[in-house]
């Protein structure tokens, strides 16, 4: 069965540094999405991808964060310096049709990145 | 503007006993409802969804939900909790606009005791 994979799977990391997370979604699908979900909250929406384009970063912190997906498929999402507020998870989700399809395409999500900073 | 209210943070019932997760949601155009299911170090996975047919909604594992557009609600139920059962759901909203942006609730722990 197709999946969602991330890595790394856990990360620590002194504040100040820089930090990475890739993401591969589940073949073929256009729609990818990193998430932010912080202990005890529901996942945020970071940004949303259509193939290469962006069509949502509204709630990126984009004096730091930074993500793309170059050739439509695979993503990295950036975090850069790291603050201790940017420990959580970080989900990728993926899923087939358009971005403005109705939001009516199920969201298949990956294991997750769990990020700590010190 | 959407939003996503989960009323209970934590839900605990007894195995073999219903289960009852309610969801309240506000959004200014006609509305997709998911509930998604997270167990411990597991990808969220996606229980069920309405998408404007039927209100009685079918899903995975024996729940279901109904969509109630006079209360604005979506509620989870399943008549007799498993053990497997244990672990956190989202109850999510989209609408037809905004890329069909999706808005999570903040989850409710479902605790199923033999």
């Amino acid at each position: 069965e197709a999946e969602v994979a991330q890595s790394p799977r856990y990360k620590i990391t002194e504040k100040s540094q820089a930090v990475a997370f890739w993401c591969d979604p589940i073949s073929g699908h256009a729609t990818l999405y990193w998430y932010r979900q912080i202990l005890g909250q529901g996942p945020e929406l970071l940004v949303q991808f259509q193939d290469e384009s962006v069509v949502d970063d509204s709630q990126l912190p984009k004096d730091r964060f930074s993500a793309e997906r170059l050739k439509g498929v695979d993503s990295t999402l950036k975090i850069q310096p790291a603050e201790l507020g940017d420990s959580a998870m970080y989900l990728c989700a993926s899923s087939s049709g358009l971005a403005g399809g109705g939001g009516y395409n199920e969201q298949f999500f990956g294991p997750g990145t769990r990020l700590t900073v010190l | 503007a959407q939003s996503v209210t989960q009323l209970d943070s934590h839900v605990s019932v007894s195995e073999g006993t219903p289960v009852l997760l309610r969801c309240n949601y506000s959004s200014s155009y006609s509305p997709s409802l998911f509930w998604y299911v997270q167990h411990p170090n597991k990808g969220l996975q996606l229980l069920l969804k309405y998408t404007s047919a039927a209100t009685l909604v079918k899903g995975i594992n024996g729940f279901e939900a109904e969509f109630k557009k006079s209360e604005t609600s979506f509620h989870l139920t399943k008549p007799s909790a498993h053990m497997s059962d244990a672990a956190e759901y989202f109850c999510v909203v989209s609408v037809p606009t905004n890329a069909g942006k999706s808005t999570f609730g903040d989850g409710t722990t479902l605790t199923v005791k033999p």
